[in-house]
């Protein structure tokens, strides 16, 4: 199946560092959605998006919803050891029936001390 | 409230066994979903039910079967379990604002 474009595919970060990544894809997207998954857990959700240009943020954590409607973006601020995990984007393509949802390969995070 | 909760947590069986995943969610929401999660493949849609009463295949959906209970609950059979079937299990559910959210998923491996 359609797979949306996440990267980068991993970052190892110091402690107090910002971090970055981005999900774009071909086609246009009504809702982004950005998770964090722990090893052993269920993917939880950060945040949601739903209007193109909506900026919204949860503690450190920032995401966009893209102009195009085609990319969306995540950005941790002064992380700390326990951002570690995998973030997912997904995305509900226009058009797309109830909430079926296309998602990314995921950004394997890893924070120095 | 528990969110969408998953059993059994671990599960090995022997090639050619069957069982049931079970999921419940008490969000009283309409859509859920069970996706596999692979190494290097990322979540895929086996099955959904856009709503109780009708379940729709998705990207994945040889070799097992769904069952939409009632509003809360939608398992997934394994008829006869194969090593290709190895995976983490996720349930998933969704209400009017498409925010999806996870079960703790389960773990499953098949010899």
């Amino acid at each position: 199946g359609q797979q949306l474009n996440q990267s980068p595919q991993s970052m190892f970060i110091q402690e107090g560092e910002d971090v970055s990544m981005n999900c774009t894809s071909s086609s246009i997207f009504n809702t982004w959605l950005w998770y964090k998954q722990e090893p052993g857990e269920g993917p939880v959700l950060l945040i949601a998006l739903y209007k193109a240009g909506e900026l919204t943020s949860n503690g450190r954590l920032t995401a966009q919803f893209g102009i195009t409607r085609k990319d969306s973006f995540l950005n941790i601020s002064a992380s700390i050891p326990s951002d570690v995990g995998i973030y997912f984007c997904a995305g509900r393509r226009l058009g797309t029936s109830y909430g079926k949802l296309t998602f990314g390969q995921g950004t394997i995070l890893t924070v120095h001390p | 409230n528990a969110g969408v909760t998953q059993t059994p947590k671990f599960q090995v069986l022997k090639t050619g066994q069957s069982m049931t995943l079970q999921c419940a969610q008490d969000m009283n929401h309409n859509s859920m979903y069970w996706y596999r999660q692979d190494p290097g493949m990322g979540l895929r849609l086996i099955y959904y039910s856009a709503s109780e009463g009708t379940t729709d295949k998705g990207e994945v959906p040889n070799g097992y079967n769904v069952s939409r209970l009632n509003k809360r609950e939608f398992s997934l059979r394994l008829e006869s379990a194969a090593p290709s079937q190895t995976s983490v299990y996720f349930c998933a559910s969704t209400g009017e604002t498409y925010e999806q959210y996870f079960g703790p998923g389960t773990r499953l491996t098949v010899t």
